[in-house]
């Protein structure tokens, strides 16, 4: 049980585009959702929190016009990364639990999507 | 503010060979405690966490990790290693009154035969 799917797990595209990534809850109902990314041989940075229904959560230095995060349904969240630039290639992973806040960290434990490559040329 | 250390980038250990793996974190109360080991390329797969009671605690896969507050550490353990689990290993720390975790700069583990 607990399977996030994340789609693409891999994009390429021109400089200027749009992509847009996909963050599933397969078996349950994901209440908050989670973006990070990921620099080679790093570790994972926290973008912004998503709960259904309503407007994400980001950290500081993100920027939210250029990362747009949807969280439509309860099963479903969607990052966009908006006027893509080389700079912008990464390694993005979301996640997905049942709980909010506290509960998040104390019992219900965040579920990885396996990622998605961005590359942008 | 919360935060974890792994001293170590990476570790190589033959196979068969028993293996530690260091964490520190930096947090005033009892934190919330995590293992993520990640595969080339995937996301993450929760290892073992600690929340309270028994400080020795078990994992998926033959890990375990032993929380001890007077060292502030949280160290993942495994008696035998196989070539499988050669990945990149993360601690985490997740603090009261948050739905954040903080992720440590993980541990690459390679395993030779």
């Amino acid at each position: 049980g607990a399977v996030v799917s994340q789609h693409p797990s891999w994009v390429i595209c021109k400089s200027g585009t749009s992509v847009k990534i996909e963050c599933r809850s397969l078996d349950f109902q994901a209440t908050t959702m989670f973006w990070y990314r990921q620099f080679p041989k790093q570790s994972l940075m926290l973008m912004a929190t998503s709960n259904e229904g309503s407007k994400a959560t980001y950290e500081q230095g993100v920027e939210k016009d250029k990362f747009l995060i949807n969280h439509a349904s309860l099963t479903l969240s969607t990052l966009t990364v908006t006027s893509a630039h080389p700079e912008d290639s990464s390694f993005y992973i979301c996640s997905a639990t049942t709980g909010e806040g506290e509960a998040i960290v104390s019992n219900q434990p965040q579920h990885f999507g396996d990622g998605t490559r961005l590359s942008i040329l | 503010a919360q935060s974890v250390t792994q001293p170590d980038i990476h570790i190589t250990v033959s196979e068969g060979a028993s293996l530690e793996l260091r964490c520190n974190y930096s947090y005033g109360a009892t934190p919330y405690l995590f293992w993520y080991v990640q595969s080339p390329g995937q996301g993450l797969q929760l290892l073992l966490k600690y929340f309270s009671g028994d400080t020795l605690v078990q994992g998926i896969k033959g890990f375990e990790a032993e929380f001890k507050r007077s060292q502030s550490s949280f160290n993942l353990r495994k008696p035998s290693v196989h070539w499988s689990d050669a990945a990149e290993y993360f601690c985490a720390v997740g603090a009261g009154n948050t739905d954040k975790l903080i992720f440590g700069t993980g541990t690459r583990l390679q395993v030779f035969p």
